[in-house]
């Protein structure tokens, strides 16, 4: 059974402020990591993915990878209110024709 | 705009009922994927497609089924509804190694 392990929060952060979102997976064999966005009542957004050990940047947003570890982590900076959502990792074991393994999410709210 | 669409968006049904959900997607990809979100489970795999009259079973396939007779469609059916499948759904699709990307999702309760 491939499992994906989230604090479900609620993590609190002041705005301004680094946002540290983790997430471990059980399947080593795992390929692809994916970091989803999800406001409440909305389909999850794609955010980041990462397939290589290490880090990954696009504007304000951070992926980290440690395979070793089985270990993936999202960085926020300068967290703005629009951040407040809860955060979803999934994993992809193979291929593009496999599903995702998601965990079930951090709840990530910005202190204004 | 090209993009995924679900339909409907919002439907409530009774046990026992057929219920079909559609999924349509504009990109041309290959993989499409239906999902379902419960509180306490998160996001869990119902089934999949590879491409069109190519389906496979996820996590939880158990009373539903799903066929792929173009590229850009990929209908998913509850053939006898049953009030634990109350949820929301949600359709993806992919290319190659590409992420997914999600429809808005079918709201469904079952009553």
């Amino acid at each position: 059974q491939k499992e994906v392990e989230q604090n479900s929060g609620p993590l609190s952060v002041p705005e301004g402020a680094i946002a540290s979102l983790n997430c471990t997976y059980s399947d080593r064999g795992s390929q692809s990591f994916f970091w989803y966005r999800q406001y409440s009542g909305k389909s999850p957004e794609l955010i980041m993915f990462i397939y290589s050990n290490g880090d990954k940047e696009d504007g304000r947003f951070t992926a980290q990878l440690n395979k070793a570890s089985q270990y993936v982590s999202l960085l926020i900076r300068d967290s703005q209110p629009s951040d407040s959502a809860t955060y979803l990792c999934a994993v992809r074991s193979g291929g593009g024709a496999d599903g995702l393994t998601f965990g079930k999410g951090t709840h990530l709210i910005i202190q204004p | 705009d090209a993009g995924i669409t679900q339909s409907p968006r919002y439907k409530i049904t009774e046990t026992g009922r057929q219920v079909t959900l559609m999924c349509h997607q504009t990109w041309s990809h290959s993989y499409m994927f239906w999902y379902r979100q419960d509180l306490g489970h998160g996001l869990r795999l119902i089934y999949y497609s590879a491409a069109a009259d190519i389906t496979d079973k996820g996590e939880v396939p158990d009373g539903y089924v799903v066929s792929r007779s173009k590229t850009e469609n990929f209908p998913l059916t509850l053939e006898s509804a049953t009030r634990s499948q109350t949820s929301v759904y949600f359709c993806a699709s992919s290319e190659d190694r590409q992420p997914q990307h999600f429809g808005d999702g079918t709201r469904l309760s079952i009553l």
